[in-house]
């Protein structure tokens, strides 16, 4: 079973940029949440999305944002970029409306703003 | 939503048990309580999860005392690669209100 896939594995953007980020989840997992790990630093919550629907939201401005589309996949987009943006975003999937089996992380889509 | 509160960083010799507690005093009770490892430059991986009493699996137990205002994750006999982050959530996983990582405790395990 394929795990958690997340793309790219890195980018590279300028200040000022725009920068969309991709996961696909588990099959059989409706809910993506969304986590920023800055270096050294813990995770943050950024979103949760299930069965199409942004469900919770992070203590993030909105040029953070994102969307699930009909197959369970999901984009982050990240506007007009900071270079304190610059951190490892990490995607993770869980089956509807829960954790019970807890999230499966993928590898992560190294941001680095310059 | 329960904060969790841990040691920063622990170190451990090889072959020993390592022990590290997680307190959330303000635990719900819908709230299951679940523990992650991760190593530098990849996402967390699930450990362990439980609600009350004692969950023991191939990796670790999780001892949760009756009041559940804390919990203990144990790993035996702990190797060179169990260096890593270990992070303790609590939350209600039916509504998916589990989001929320603490600090982490760094464990170093020394030769």
């Amino acid at each position: 079973e394929a795990g958690v896939t997340q793309s790219p594995t890195h980018l590279i953007k300028t200040r000022g940029q725009q920068a969309t980020l991709r996961c696909s989840p588990i099959s059989g997992h409706t809910s993506v949440y969304w986590y920023q790990q800055a270096l050294g630093l813990g995770l943050q919550f950024l979103l949760w999305y299930d069965e199409g629907e942004e469900r919770n939201r992070g203590n993030f401005p909105p040029r953070f944002s994102g969307r699930q589309f009909p197959n369970y996949s999901s984009e982050l987009n990240v506007n007009a970029l900071e270079l304190e943006d610059s951190a490892l975003y990490l995607c993770a999937s869980s089956q509807t409306g829960g954790a019970y089996y807890g999230y499966t992380f993928g590898s992560g889509t190294r941001l680095t703003v310059v | 939503l329960a904060k969790t509160t841990q040691p920063i960083s622990m170190d451990s010799y090889e072959g020993q048990e390592v022990n590290i507690t997680c307190s959330h005093n303000n635990i719900a009770t819908n709230d299951y309580i679940t523990w992650y490892q991760q190593f530098p430059s990849q996402g967390p991986r699930f450990i362990i999860q439980g609600y009350k009493t004692k969950v023991t699996n191939e990796v670790a137990s999780l001892f949760i005392p009756a009041d559940r205002k804390s919990s203990t994750l144990s790993l035996p006999r702990v190797s060179l690669s169990d260096t890593a982050v270990y992070y303790c959530l609590v939350g209600d996983t039916n509504t998916g209100n589990q989001f929320y990582f603490g600090t982490g405790t760094s464990l170093t395990v020394i030769p």
